[in-house]
C-alpha cells in the first residue's frame, strides 16, 4: 500500500516553544492530507484537512493559529504546534488519501509530543 | 452529532479462536467503511474496507460484514494469533461531502491469550 512517512516519531519540548511535524507521501502525490490527534486510550480525532496549495480546513474547536498547517508540495504537509503547552501533549498522526481509490487513507507512524 | 461507536471496549480471545469485533454507525449517508488496526505507539494500519453496495468482503484471515439496515459493521478475524493483539477501529466516510474525511469509532482492544 501507499507509504506515508512522519517525522519526528517523538519530541519533547519546553512549554512555550513551537514544534514542527512533517508528513510525507513517499510513493504517491497527495493533494489532500489529514491531521489527527489521539489521547491515550482514545480514538483518533480529526484536527484539520490539509490541501495542497490552499489553506487548511480546520475542524470545529481546533485553533488554526495554534496548529499551523502548510501543504506546500504534493508530497509534504507540516503541522506546527505553536507556543506549546502541556495540554498539547498528545499523539499526532497524519494521513493521506491513496490516489488509486481516492478513498483509502494511509497513516503515518505518528508523533508523540510531550510538552514539559 | 453523527458518530461511529463500538459495542465492546475490550475483547479477549484464545489463540486460534475466531474474533468478532463489532461497530455501530449512525450516519446513514456513509457509503464507505474501513477497519484499522493500531498497535501501541504506532499509526493505524489498514486492514480491510467495504463499500455500501456490498454486505461482505473477505481478505486474508479477515472478513468485514456490513448490515446497512441496522447500521452495523463487524470485523471477523479467523484463527486469531498473538500478533493480532491491538486496538481495532472502524471508520466511516462522510458520505455527503466527498471530502475524504473519515470518522473513527472509539476502538476495541483485542487481547489474544496464548
Amino acid at each position: 500500500g501507499a507509504v506515508v512517512s512522519q517525522h519526528p516519531s517523538r519530541v519533547i519540548c519546553k512549554s512555550g516553544t513551537s514544534v514542527k511535524i512533517e508528513c510525507r507521501s513517499l510513493d504517491f502525490q497527495a493533494t489532500t492530507m489529514f491531521w489527527y490527534r489521539q489521547f491515550p486510550k482514545q480514538s483518533l480525532m480529526l484536527m484539520a484537512t490539509s490541501n495542497e496549495g490552499s489553506k487548511a480546513t480546520y475542524e470545529q474547536g481546533v485553533e488554526k493559529d495554534k496548529f499551523l498547517i502548510n501543504h506546500a508540495s504534493l508530497t509534504l504537509s507540516t503541522l506546527t504546534v505553536t507556543s506549546a503547552h502541556p495540554e498539547d501533549s498528545s499523539f499526532y498522526i497524519c494521513s493521506a488519501i491513496e490516489p488509486v481509490t481516492n478513498e483509502k487513507l494511509f497513516f503515518g507512524s505518528g508523533t508523540q509530543l510531550s510538552v514539559l | 452529532g453523527e458518530s461511529v461507536g463500538l459495542h465492546l471496549p475490550t475483547l479477549s480471545v484464545q489463540e486460534g479462536d475466531n474474533s468478532i469485533i463489532n461497530c455501530a454507525y449512525s450516519n446513514s449517508a456513509s457509503d464507505y467503511f474501513i477497519w484499522y488496526k493500531q498497535e501501541s505507539g504506532k499509526g493505524p494500519q489498514f486492514i480491510i474496507d467495504i463499500r455500501s453496495n456490498m454486505d461482505k468482503r473477505q481478505g486474508q484471515r479477515v472478513t468485514v460484514l456490513l448490515n446497512k439496515t441496522v447500521k452495523h459493521l463487524s470485523l471477523q478475524i479467523a484463527a486469531t494469533q498473538p500478533g493480532d493483539s491491538a486496538v481495532y477501529f472502524c471508520a466511516e466516510n462522510d458520505g455527503s461531502s466527498n471530502t475524504g474525511k473519515l470518522i473513527f469509532g472509539q476502538g476495541t482492544t483485542l487481547q489474544v491469550k496464548p
